[in-house]
């Protein structure tokens, strides 16, 4: 079946440094993609969209970057801090209205002071 | 801001038990989706719900799985009968267009 998968399972940052998580896309109708962070015991959380019109698209201190041409994504942490340890999972989905995501595997950030 | 919420935090419950998972997803919300995570693994779309009736569901949500609205505010998922492997957990999400996940029920079977 269609899947989402993560290429890096643990990335390891020193504070300050920027961090790159990618994440690889089977589905490619697929046209709407979100990262999200998951905290220990807590729901996702959403960080970052990005629409398949795009191939880019920036927030405060994350960029999500988008190739349709590979299917990937990646997600760009500048300035890594201490709160940015969690793991990070990509979704896509059909961005028509009340689609389910399809999740990929996680990746886990430690940030080292 | 505006957030989904979930009851219990923590469910444990003994085999064969019936369990009531309780959301309460984010007012002008549309549609609203329970998801389930095993310890270490990736998040699983189990069924997804509009307009009061399921619009999607994996194989995951068998007949063992429902789901209900039944007060216009609350999202419930009941498991029937629990099995050893429906420990997980279990997240509740609405949207418009991103979803938005509450904070989950570690569900705990013995």
């Amino acid at each position: 079946g269609e899947s989402v998968g993560l290429h890096l399972p643990t990335l390891s940052v020193q504070e300050g440094d920027n961090s790159i998580i990618n994440c690889a896309y089977s589905n490619s109708a697929s046209d709407y993609f979100i990262w999200y962070k998951q905290e220990s015991g807590k729901g996702p959380q959403f960080i970052i969209d990005i629409r398949s019109n795009m191939d880019k698209r920036q927030g405060q201190r994350v960029t999500v970057l988008l190739n349709k041409t590979v299917k990937h994504l990646s997600l760009q942490i500048a300035a890594t801090q201490p709160g940015d340890s969690a793991v990070y999972f990509c979704a896509e989905t059909l961005r028509a209205a009340g689609n389910k995501l399809t999740f990929g595997g996680g990746t886990r950030v430690l940030v080292k002071p | 801001e505006p957030e989904v919420t979930q009851t219990p935090s923590h469910q444990v419950t003994q085999m064969g038990q019936e369990v009531i998972l309780r959301c309460v997803p984010i007012s002008n919300h549309l549609y609203f989706y329970w998801y389930r995570q095993i310890l270490g693994q990736k998040v699983e779309f189990l069924v997804s719900f509009y307009n009061n009736e399921i619009s999607e569901k994996s194989e995951i949500f068998d007949d063992q799985f429902s789901v209900e609205r039944p007060d216009g505010s609350n999202f419930t998922l009941k498991i029937r009968s629990t099995k050893l492997e429906d420990s997980a957990m279990y997240f509740c999400a609405s949207t418009t267009e991103t979803q938005y996940f509450g904070p989950g029920t570690r569900l705990l079977v013995l």
